[in-house]
């Protein structure tokens, strides 16, 4: 495709379920980020995966949260049993390597609500 | 780690006059700084890097930003606001000899006037 892609793009949800956002990043991208928009928050770290080196996990708020890779490719963020705070635009972003001046392709976004 | 101070929620600036949002940061190293900008309803988009050499540096939509290393600070400015620069703006920072994670601000809400 010609850009991330992100899906679903809203995703409405009950306290204690769990959640699946997945990323496509742009092909031969071999950096990909996850990255959590909440309204006056700015944008938070959440992981960070580098061809096959081991992720950076050092952002993840709580153990609820998880995130895999596979295939270098397509990426799936999971929340456990979810809960009101983790609603927020969940963003993903992939670059071409993780150099110095590599930007970061964004894609739209998941607006995950927690009731 | 690093990080990026962005001190101001809201910039209000009439059209035509000039623009600058605010960034400061904090590395350990050297700093590689970014601006990337959220246009209602679409996503991130990256506008200009510094990265080494010359401390002005031009992006996208006629946006500069002036690479200060003494005041550890990077400001956007745009010599003439458009109404269409109307965005969510956020600056980041990634540290030359350290992590990978790149570090975004808060965000600055920019609201051009007509």
């Amino acid at each position: 495709g010609a850009g991330v892609s992100q899906s679903p793009s809203n995703k409405v949800t009950e306290k204690g379920k769990d959640v699946e956002l997945r990323c496509d990043p742009i092909s031969g991208h071999t950096a990909l980020y996850w990255y959590r928009q909440s309204l006056g928050q700015g944008l938070e770290f959440l992981i960070y995966f580098q061809g096959n080196s081991a992720p950076d996990k050092s952002g993840l708020p709580s153990d609820r949260f998880s995130a895999e890779r596979t295939g270098g490719s397509v990426s799936t963020l999971t929340i456990q049993r979810t809960q009101q705070e983790d609603s927020a635009v969940y963003l993903c972003a992939s670059s071409l390597l993780v150099r110095e001046g590599e930007k970061l392709f964004f894609g739209s976004g998941t607006q995950l609500s927690v009731l | 780690a690093q990080s990026v101070a962005q001190p101001e929620d809201q910039v209000n600036v009439a059209e035509g006059n000039p623009l600058t949002v605010k960034c400061t940061y904090s590395v350990s190293g050297n700093p590689y700084l970014f601006w990337y900008v959220q246009y209602p309803n679409r996503g991130l988009q990256f506008l200009l890097k510094y990265i080494t050499g010359d401390n002005l540096v031009k992006g996208s939509y006629g946006f500069e930003a002036e690479f200060n290393k003494s005041q550890t600070s990077f400001h956007l400015k745009k010599p003439s606001a458009l109404v269409s620069d109307s965005a969510l703006y956020f600056c980041a920072v990634r540290d030359l000899y350290g992590n990978n994670r790149l570090a975004f601000g808060k965000g600055n809400q920019v609201v051009v006037i007509p």
